[in-house]
């Protein structure tokens, strides 16, 4: 079935690179996201891959995907302190309904 | 740029009460979804409509119903509710079903209900 995992916590200093990392099961998504959450907020698109790119930057945002073992990274240039948030990755369901299914998410704490 | 709108923001029921969520695509996105965010938890996709027709449907509790209406906006109705129906509840809404990466989908704010 389709199942996607995160690790649950990473802290960083401001101004190192963050990696988040994520684990996916199905092999038929054709695409990828991050969304990011702040507390008591929505769900905001970071960015996506399409599943035959290895990897997509983005400004300070670079995603890799290694199709082969179903693992997505996200990595953030120059971390700040207003990146600290709830990150997931999610993918597209089978079935083109638009239909996501989230990580459980990473919460990154930047400090200063 | 108009946003998804979800009402009310907060919601307080008492076990057993009924609720009631509303949600306003943005202007001319004929797809609505409703996902469930219990504390701590990923957001879990609930069901989907599409020309006012239900697309999707994942783990939503028989006490639920939901639907879209003429003019696109959509509810989730929810009956005799119980202390681990409290969670956020996002509604995201979409041109097509084509998913994030195109055809604007947009999540709204969500509504925070606590039931007590």
């Amino acid at each position: 079935g389709e199942d996607v995992e995160q690790s649950l916590f990473l802290s960083v200093r401001e101004g190192d690179s963050s990696v988040i990392n994520c684990t996916y099961t199905d092999s038929s998504s054709t695409y990828l996201y991050w969304y990011k959450q702040e507390p008591g907020a929505g769900l905001q698109l970071l960015t996506y891959i399409f599943s035959n790119m290895d990897m997509k930057q983005d400004q300070r945002l670079t995603v890799l995907l290694n199709k082969k073992d179903k693992h997505l990274s996200l990595r953030i240039a120059d971390t700040q302190t207003g990146d600290s948030a709830i990150y997931f990755c999610a993918e597209s369901s089978s079935g083109n309904t638009g239909k996501l299914i989230f990580g459980q998410g990473t919460t990154l704490q930047v400090k200063p | 740029a108009a946003g998804v709108i979800q009402s009310p923001r907060h919601l307080i029921k008492e076990k057993r009460e009924t609720a009631t969520l509303k949600c306003y695509p943005i202007p001319r996105h004929d797809t609505v979804y409703w996902y469930q965010q219990g504390p701590g938890q990923d957001p879990q996709f609930l069901i989907s409509f599409y020309e006012k027709m239900q697309s999707d449907k994942g783990s939503i509790p028989d006490r639920f119903s939901a639907q879209q209406f003429s003019d696109y906006h959509s509810e989730l109705n929810m009956s005799s509710l119980e202390l681990g129906d409290s969670a956020l509840y996002f509604c995201a809404s979409s041109l097509g079903t084509g998913g994030p990466r195109n055809y604007g989908y947009t999540f709204g704010s969500g509504t925070r209900l606590t039931v007590v």
